[in-house]
C-alpha cells in the first residue's frame, strides 16, 4: 500500500495561473518535505515542515509556499508558475527531524504552457 | 561544501555485474543513501549504509563506502533488465535529514 500519496500525478497549468499539489501521508511521521526536480537533475530540497514548523530553504523563491493543516496533508502551492518552474515535484516524510530515512511519494509532474 | 558526483550513464549486459560509484564533500555526514527513480516515478529507497560502516549486503546489493576518500559505490549482482533507472546518490548532513542528492547515473541493461 502506498505511504507516501501525490495528487495528481499529472498537473497542467497555465503561466502565472496558481496551482496547488498535495501530498498525504500514512505513516504518522512528523516530517514532510518538499523537493524539486527538473529534467535530468537532482532533486533538490525546496522546504520541510518539522510538525507545524514550517523551515524554508534558503534559495527557496517566494513563489513557493506550503501549507500543513495536519499530521497527514501537506501541500505545496505555487502562486504564478513559470516555465522555469515545469518539474517533478517529490513530497517525502520522515519519523524525525535527524538521522531518519526519507520515504518518497511517487511524484506530481507539474507543465507549465 | 555540499557536493555529491557520479558518472552519468552506466550499460551492462544481463546477468553482469553493475558497479555504480558516487563522491561526496561533507564529511560529516552520517548517512549515505542510493535510492532508484524508474521513469516517471519517485525515488525509492535502495538501501543505505551509516557512515561508521564500511561495507552493508542486502540481497544482489552490496554497498561499499570508504570514508577516508569519501567515496560511496553500489554494486548490483546478476543484473536484471528491471534494473533499468536512474540510481541517485545521497548524503545527510549531520544537523537534520537535508538530503544532498547526486545528478544520477542512468544505467541501462542490455538483454
Amino acid at each position: 500500500d502506498a505511504m507516501v500519496i501525490q495528487n495528481p500525478r499529472y498537473q497542467v497549468t497555465q503561466f502565472g495561473k496558481p496551482v496547488t499539489l498535495s501530498c498525504s501521508q500514512t505513516l504518522n511521521h512528523n516530517v514532510m518535505y518538499w523537493y524539486q526536480q527538473k529534467s535530468s537533475q537532482a532533486p533538490k530540497l525546496l522546504f520541510h515542515y518539522y510538525d507545524k514548523d514550517f523551515n524554508n530553504e534558503a534559495d527557496t523563491p517566494d513563489n513557493f509556499q506550503s501549507r500543513r493543516p495536519n499530521t497527514s496533508f501537506c501541500f505545496l502551492d505555487i502562486r504564478s508558475p513559470g516555465l522555469g518552474d515545469a518539474a517533478m515535484y517529490l513530497c517525502a516524510t520522515s519519523r524525525a527531524a535527524t538521522n531518519e530515512k526519507l520515504f518518497f511519494g511517487s511524484g506530481t509532474q507539474l507543465s507549465v504552457l | 561544501g555540499e557536493d555529491v558526483e557520479q558518472s552519468l550513464f552506466l550499460s551492462v549486459r544481463e546477468g553482469d555485474s553493475s558497479v555504480i560509484n558516487c563522491t561526496y564533500t561533507d564529511s560529516s555526514s552520517t548517512y549515505l543513501y542510493w535510492y532508484k527513480q524508474e521513469p516517471g516515478a519517485g525515488l525509492q529507497l535502495l538501501t543505505y549504509i551509516f557512515s561508521n560502516m564500511d561495507m552493508k549486503q542486502d540481497q544482489r546489493l552490496t554497498v561499499l563506502l570508504n570514508k577516508k576518500d569519501k567515496h560511496l559505490s553500489l554494486r548490483i549482482a546478476d543484473t536484471q533488465t528491471g534494473d533499468s533507472a536512474i540510481y541517485f546518490c545521497a548524503e545527510t548532513l549531520e544537523y537534520g535529514n537535508k538530503l544532498v542528492f547526486g545528478a544520477g547515473t542512468i544505467l541501462r541493461v542490455k538483454s
